[in-house]
Order: structure tokens, then sequence, then C-alpha cells
């Protein structure tokens, strides 16, 4: 079956600083993958997602960049985070675009 | 602009009410509509609703979709301190990504 890791659960990180966040998938081969930022009270934002190694689209520009440096791996960076970085970061799988995702865990983001 | 909306935003209930969430979505090249409930942390998956008037059930829950009016309702019967969660409603388009609604927080009051 199918599991996805994602870590850390939480982080506290100064502003400016960076930030990885890593989210790996196993069980299955080329997926689709996600990650979405969820404000407090509010709904799932999409902010990258990938169709394959190496591709990587971005849906809100922002200062934060991805990276899929292996099938089932994919990372969430920031060179300097901001304030308004922090949130609740979720990254999900899909195999392929018409079929439900499943999300891993969440790793909630402090700002300070 | 692709936009799914959901009503209420917030609910709270009694144990053993029955609740009726909504989903409504304007997309373009919809192909289906998920359903999640998020408790603490990972949304997880419950439905995922392609044809018209068909419904799902699980347990006591239950989910239909109407592609005509662009809609989806989310039924729990009986409800349990365990059902207080968010409800999130997705809509898929063909080819693309999911387009997600603000949620509904459900809470079940013992």
């Amino acid at each position: 079956s199918q599991t996805i890791h994602q870590w850390p659960a939480t982080l506290v990180q100064p502003v400016g600083s960076p930030l990885s966040l890593e989210c790996t998938v196993e069980g299955t081969s080329n997926p689709n993958l996600y990650w979405y930022r969820q404000a407090a009270g509010r709904g799932l934002q999409l902010l990258f997602y990938s169709v394959g190694i190496g591709q990587i689209s971005s849906e809100v520009p922002q200062n934060l960049s991805a990276s899929r440096p292996q099938d089932r791996q994919f990372i969430l960076s920031s060179k300097k985070l901001l304030l308004s970085d922090s949130g609740f970061y979720l990254c999900a799988w899909a195999q392929g675009f018409n079929t439900e995702a499943f999300f891993g865990q969440g790793t909630r983001l402090t700002v300070v | 602009e692709d936009k799914v909306v959901q009503s209420p935003l917030s609910l709270v209930v009694h144990e053993g009410d029955t609740v009726t969430l909504n989903c409504s979505y304007e997309v373009t090249n919809f192909r289906s509509l998920l359903w999640y409930k998020q408790e603490k942390k990972a949304p997880t998956f419950l439905f995922m609703l392609t044809s018209s008037g068909i419904e799902k059930k699980s347990g006591r829950l239950s989910s239909i979709l109407d592609k005509k009016e662009l809609f989806s309702i989310l039924n729990i019967t009986a409800t349990q301190t365990g059902d207080s969660a968010v409800y999130l409603c997705a809509g898929t388009l063909y080819g693309q990504n999911f387009v997600f609604g603000p949620g509904t927080r459900l809470s079940v009051l013992p």
C-alpha cells in the first residue's frame, strides 16, 4: 500500500532563515506531487505541483520554491523566510490528475 | 476563475443530529468532486463523485452530486463527537489540479 511521509511535524524558524520541508511517497511510481498551504480557518492553497522528476509548476508567486530530485521525493524550500510564510504546509500525492489525492500529516511552520 | 464554495462555513450541532454540508462549484472542465475530513492534521479522503444522482455511502456518511446544478451535499446522520472536523470539498478538472473550497467546520457537542 502507498504511504506518504512528511517532516518535520512542527518547525519554528526566525525571519530570514532558510527552510527545507521534505515529503516522500512509498508504494507507487510516477505520482503527481503537491505542496499546499493552509492558513488558519481557510482552505488549501496550491503552491506547487510536479508531474515528474525535475518538473515543477508554481501556482502562486511567492518566497518559496520546490524541487523534485527523485520520483517520490518533493522538497519545499525558501532561502529567507518571511513572517507571512507561517502556516500549515501539506504535501499530497495522486496517481494522475483525475484521481483522489492523499495527504501527509503536515508541517506547522511558525516564523518568528 | 475556477471556484468552489462551501456552506455553512461553521456549524455546531448536538450528538444524534443529522447535518447536511453543501458544496457548489464553478469550474471549467469539471471531472469529479472530492470530499475530505480534516481533524488535526492530514485531510483524509471520504468520497469521490463523478456521476450525477448516484449516492455514495460509508457508514453514517453519504454524498451525492448534481452536475446540472453544480453542487454536492455531504450528509452525516446520528452525529457523534468524533465527527467534529473540517470538511473540505474539491473539484478536479480534466488534466488539471484540484480546486479546494474553504471547508465547513463542524462541531458536535455531547
